[in-house]
């Protein structure tokens, strides 16, 4: 079964600092990679994708992906209250059935910014 | 409106009640989605819709019944609910019709769901 792993956290980090968030995937064939943001009873925000290999960068947000140890990772520069959140990772993969492309998603990790 | 919708917000009911879901998108997209959050557990997908047709049902009971009638619209009909359905009923729409390797999924609000 092709999953998704995260550490669920919560990872707590003081504010200024930079958290470092990570995800592990089992599906050696998955080409593309996203992170979203979930605010406490809201609804995921995506906030980065990623297709190749190395670092993309927007604004304070680094999303690395490593193809080769299947991990990607979410780093956040100077963090703030406001980036205390649940973050998710989603993995686009084949299904097994029928050649269509599915998210398959970790549980997320809480991160909370400490003032 | 913008993006994706989702009516009610709120939905409280009995088991033996039945009540639909609704989810609008304005973003033009092919696809769209049914997603179940419970507490500490992953994003289960419940069904997908590519161009208006079912491409996904990941053994959902049938107690939950989908609609689209178009790209756009998308119902969820909800009957004879059990406790453990409580959950947040969230809606997501994308271009890709999950043959493409991109599929950036965008979500509504989502409907919190009890089931008394």
């Amino acid at each position: 079964q092709k999953e998704v792993e995260q550490n669920s956290g919560p990872l707590s980090v003081p504010e200024g600092a930079i958290a470092s968030l990570n995800c592990t995937y089992s599906d050696r064939g998955s080409q593309s990679f996203f992170w979203y943001r979930q605010y406490s009873g809201k609804s995921p925000e995506l906030i980065m994708s990623i297709y190749s290999n190395g670092d993309k960068e927007d604004g304070r947000f680094t999303a690395q992906l490593n193809k080769a140890s299947q991990y990607v990772s979410l780093l956040i520069r100077d963090s703030q209250p406001s980036d205390s959140a649940t973050y998710l990772c989603a993995v686009n993969t084949l299904t097994s059935m029928d050649s269509n492309y599915q998210l398959i998603w970790g549980a997320g990790t809480k991160l909370i910014i400490k003032p | 409106e913008t993006g994706v919708t989702q009516t009610p917000r709120h939905l409280v009911m009995g088991m033996t009640n039945k009540k639909s879901l609704k989810c609008e998108q304005h973003l033009g997209h092919n696809a769209m989605y049914w997603y179940k959050q419970s507490a500490k557990k992953p994003l289960e997908l419940m069904f997908v819709y590519n161009f208006k047709e079912q491409t996904e049902n990941n053994s959902v009971p049938s107690r939950f019944s989908p609609e689209c009638p178009n790209s756009s619209h998308l119902f969820l009909h909800l009957h004879t609910l059990q406790p453990e359905d409580s959950a947040l009923y969230l809606c997501a729409s994308s271009q890709s019709p999950g043959r493409e390797i991109s599929n950036e999924q965008y979500f509504g609000p989502g409907t919190r769901l009890t089931v008394t």
